[in-house]
């Protein structure tokens, strides 16, 4: 059984819209996320993280919001770009050690000129 | 570019020989990590290193070694073989205990046939 859970396997955009990629998961003792990016042929790269005593992480384009009663989390990309196009993957961690977190299954944004 | 390196980048292996997957980083970092990724469930730790010699199970060890007999190698062992580890295997480093500042490898792509 997934504990962290991304329910869209893909994901479609026109260029300069937004793009909100979703995040839920079921062990509400969480309290690390993260979201990774990766591009074909390329190991994923960090992109933002929040930790459960925010709400909400900005950087840049990047905002990703956190609602911990709901268990969920979502990562806003504003304005979307054709080189966001990418698997998105989202992380969960209870105490932020880099052995403990969990990953989503991914999400591929892709992101029309 | 974070110096890490995984080697090789891609094999086909027949069922039940031993296979050998070499992570080297050049950064010093103090923990390694070995992921699988495969679709429908993200990335998945294998094992993972806390310093020289020091290593240990990740969430889908079974069938799989490392060792870290010095800084920069950690080696991932199939024992022998399977057709369920074909998948595409990645390293990861970090000089701290998260993941926020971790570099990922570009991933060695394993087939057993």
């Amino acid at each position: 059984d997934q504990q962290v859970k991304q329910n869209s396997p893909s994901l479609s955009v026109q260029e300069g819209r937004i793009s909100i990629l979703n995040c839920d998961y079921t062990n509400s003792m969480f309290d690390y996320f993260l979201w990774y990016k990766k591009y074909p042929a390329e190991g994923p790269t960090f992109l933002i993280s929040i930790s459960s005593i925010k709400d909400k992480n900005e950087d840049g384009r990047f905002t990703v919001f956190l609602n911990k009663s709901a268990k969920h989390l979502s990562l806003h990309i504003v304005p979307s770009q054709p080189g966001d196009s990418a698997v998105y993957f989202c992380a969960a961690s209870a105490d932020n050690y880099g052995q403990n977190f969990v990953f989503g299954p991914g999400t591929r944004l892709s992101v029309l000129p | 570019d974070a110096g890490i390196t995984q080697s090789p980048r891609h094999k086909v292996t027949e069922t039940g020989t031993p296979v050998t997957l070499r992570c080297h980083q050049t950064e010093n970092h103090r923990y390694m990590y070995w992921y699988r990724q495969d679709p429908g469930h993200g990335l998945r730790l294998i094992h993972y290193s806390y310093g020289v010699k020091d290593t240990d199970k990740g969430e889908v060890s079974d069938g799989y070694s490392v060792s870290r007999s010095k800084t920069e190698d950690f080696l991932l062992t199939l024992e022998s073989a399977t057709s369920s580890q074909t998948s595409v295997y990645f390293c990861a480093i970090s000089g701290g205990q998260g993941l926020t500042e971790a570099f990922f490898g570009q991933g060695t792509r394993l087939t057993v046939v």
